[in-house]
């Protein structure tokens, strides 16, 4: 099974400033495809998780544009240009290139 | 109004069955790709399993933990998805989740969440 590690495992961030979440995979999730299956997820308090960032880069409908996702082959990153209140939660990242999916362990964003 | 609604969580004995199901309303439900995601009480993600639309083969995977213990189905006449869990074990403790793909053959763009049934398994 590919390993999802995500750093940090714990992000405190000021408003207004922005945050940085990495994403590894213990081996590239290139698909035979070429697609890249790297998917990022926001986990508020309290509800099901929802998803922000498909296939690396592309914003999920809904999602405000200070979420944007980079990287290739195995490292991968997810930026929140502004942090908000509304931001607060647990981010995890899955690939999607291989089955089993697999996540990465989580970061929890919390306000400082 | 779109959404997915879980039911059958609940307490169960360890190598005891229990069926969840995952009603849909609101859209074609045979068209879309379904999954299953768990979480254990304060720990994160883990996906369980899948299963494409008809049309494109109904092709199901699972997890490793759960191979051979739970099987996903779906009954489109009805609009259900189901997740049929034997030999439970205390780990399998979680709340689950069904999630419907944004196409009937992804298995990474999900759109939309039910709020998820508790199942505790513990004697």
């Amino acid at each position: 099974d590919i390993v999802m590690t995500q750093t940090p495992l714990s992000s405190p961030v000021t408003l207004g400033q922005p945050a940085s979440i990495s994403c590894r995979s213990s081996q590239s999730l290139v698909h035979s495809d070429r697609n890249t299956y790297l998917s990022w997820l926001q986990q508020r308090p309290g509800q099901p998780p929802r998803l922000l960032i498909y296939r690396i880069s592309n914003r999920f409908s809904g999602v405000p544009d200070r979420f944007s996702g980079s990287g290739a082959g195995t490292d991968f990153t997810l930026k929140i240009s502004r942090v908000e209140a509304e931001d607060v939660g647990v981010y995890y990242c899955m690939q999607a290139t291989q089955f089993p999916h697999t996540f990465g362990q989580g970061t929890k964003l919390e306000i400082k | 109004e779109v959404q997915l609604v879980e039911s059958g969580g609940g307490l169960v004995q360890p190598g005891r069955s229990l069926r969840l199901s995952c009603t849909a309303s609101g859209f074609t439900f045979g068209d879309y790709a379904m999954s299953w995601f768990r979480q254990a009480p304060g720990k994160g993600l883990e996906w369980v399993g899948f299963i494409r639309s008809k049309s494109n083969g109904g092709t199901i995977e699972y997890a490793a933990s759960v191979k051979g213990r739970f099987t996903i189905s779906r009954d489109d006449s009805k609009s259900i998805a189901y997740l049929q869990m034997n030999s439970l074990k205390t780990e399998d403790t979680a709340v689950y989740y069904c999630i419907r793909s944004t196409s009937g053959w992804d298995s990474d763009v999900f759109d939309i969440w039910g709020q998820g049934t508790m199942v505790t398994v513990s004697s």
